[in-house]
């Protein structure tokens, strides 16, 4: 069971706008410690993709961005395309259990 | 660049140690972390540690079998988890924080090393 929860899966047509969400608790993202995205492609290690919540690393198009509400996230994919199959983490850091924690995953599937 | 050091297989009740080489020195980072991914799972922190002072966060699911070292001279961060079973079999990645940064994230992975365990 991790920490933050994110939908196990999502899916959309090419070009159209696609949510993920990430939820945790008071502990974590509602105590105001950043989160971040990374992508993951089969076979490869995960791409840092968002940093402290709404940041994106160069290279990283303006198609991905995210936004905070309370202790929840939300990354927002744009003009979906084929590439962007992948499986999507959030991570932040848990005060009280003093760990780095993620979210268990979502596989993003391109229709 | 991040490279780790190759695959690894063990028998259970071993030890297995990984290398994470980030750079000449540890002089761009703030620490190597160390997150595992079991087959089809999603990812798990297991600690990490401070280039220059070489303190360690360990997460309490490993602290007591779980070392974090790192050699200042070569650039190289090591971990080494002990009473090996099963339930360790996976992919261990290193992870780099960015200098300055004190929020804890990951802008550069290592390719992972598999680590499997079985009699």
């Amino acid at each position: 069971q991790s920490v933050l929860t994110q939908p196990p899966a999502v899916s959309g047509a090419p070009g159209q706008r696609v949510t993920i969400s990430c939820t945790g608790g008071s502990s974590n993202i509602g105590a105001g410690f950043g989160v971040h995205w990374y992508q993951q492609t089969p076979g490869t290690a995960p791409k840092l993709l968002i940093y402290n919540t709404n940041n994106r690393p160069s290279g990283v198009p303006d198609r991905f961005s995210a936004s905070k509400s309370d202790a929840s996230v939300s990354l927002a994919i744009t003009r979906l395309q084929a590439d962007d199959e992948a499986i999507y983490f959030c991570q932040s850091y848990d005060t009280s259990l003093s760990d780095v924690v993620f979210g268990g995953g979502t596989t993003l599937t391109v229709l | 660049q991040v490279v780790q050091s190759g695959p690894e297989v063990r028998k259970p009740g071993t030890s297995v140690r990984v290398s994470c080489k980030v750079s000449e020195s540890f002089m761009s980072v703030s620490s190597v972390n160390w997150v595992r991914q079991t087959p089809g799972q999603g990812l798990e922190w297991i600690g990490w540690i401070v280039g220059g002072s070489g303190n360690t966060n360990l997460a309490r699911k490993f602290d007591k079998r779980l070392s974090l070292t790192r050699d200042l001279s070569t650039g190289t961060a090591y971990l080494e988890l002990s009473s090996l079973s099963s339930e360790d079999t996976a992919i261990y990645y290193c992870a780099t924080v960015p200098g300055g940064q004190l929020a804890v994230y990951f802008d550069s992975w290592g390719q992972g090393t598999l680590v499997t365990v079985s009699a």
